[in-house]
């Protein structure tokens, strides 16, 4: 079984200050992890994923993530929030070597504020 | 490359009607997928396909039926819709490749509302 909390359903941020969107996830496995990012009225796009290889993963538009085992997160960040960063963003589990089937967390709102 | 293509954008249905929602993607992917998305629950799997002549249910199949007769076409009938299945639903399709490794890309989705 597996599961996946984002502890944040809104996040606001300043432009240009530090984005931290929070997840974590529960798996009987080893997990691949992902997050996919939901623009106003648009599909998902895949920012970033890990999949057992290095711990700190840099995705598109500057954001990164880091897999803590011990911790059992993978938590999103970015240094300096721009206003097109505005969306929703979903941290999504699956069993690594699985058949793709995602877990999808509830999702973080993100606001950037100019 | 099209992409994922989700038909129609918006849809309105009357208690008990029927439909489908179609989707197509032109990139040849073997794993194709539908999701419904309902505020503050993220996405949940419906039905998923590994490939033409394969199909399988997802967490909440209940009201739903698929068929999958091409690779590129994937269609996801509601049989007598009922109002708790109004929702915004997505399609998605993800290449061959090492199970859980492969990029999942969405279609635009299709928002649905029952009355």
């Amino acid at each position: 079984a597996q599961s996946v909390t984002q502890l944040d359903s809104h996040v606001s941020v300043s432009e240009g200050t530090p984005v931290l969107l929070r997840c974590n996830y529960s798996s009987s496995y080893s997990p691949s992890l992902f997050w996919y990012v939901q623009h106003p009225n648009k599909g998902l796009q895949l920012l970033l994923k890990y999949t057992s290889a290095a711990t700190l993963v840099k995705g598109i538009n500057g954001f990164e993530a880091e897999f803590k085992k011990s911790e059992t997160s993978f938590h999103l960040t970015k240094p300096s929030a721009h206003m097109s960063d505005a969306a929703e963003y979903f941290c999504v589990v699956t069993p690594l070597g699985s058949a793709r089937q995602l877990t999808f967390g509830s999702g973080t709102q993100l606001t950037v504020l100019p | 490359n099209a992409g994922v293509t989700q038909t129609p954008k918006f849809q309105v249905l009357k208690t008990g009607q029927s439909m489908t929602l179609q989707c197509a993607q032109d990139m040849n992917h073997e794993y194709m997928s539908w999701y419904r998305q309902d505020p503050g629950m993220g996405l949940r799997l419906i039905h998923y396909s590994v490939g033409a002549g394969i199909t399988d249910q997802g967490e909440v199949p209940n009201g739903y039926n698929v068929s999958r007769s091409t690779t590129e076409d994937f269609p996801l009938r509601l049989l007598s819709a009922a109002p708790s299945q109004t929702s915004v639903y997505f399609c998605a399709s993800s290449p061959p490749g090492t199970g859980s490794y492969a990029e999942q890309y969405f279609g635009p989705g299709t928002r649905l509302t029952v009355t």
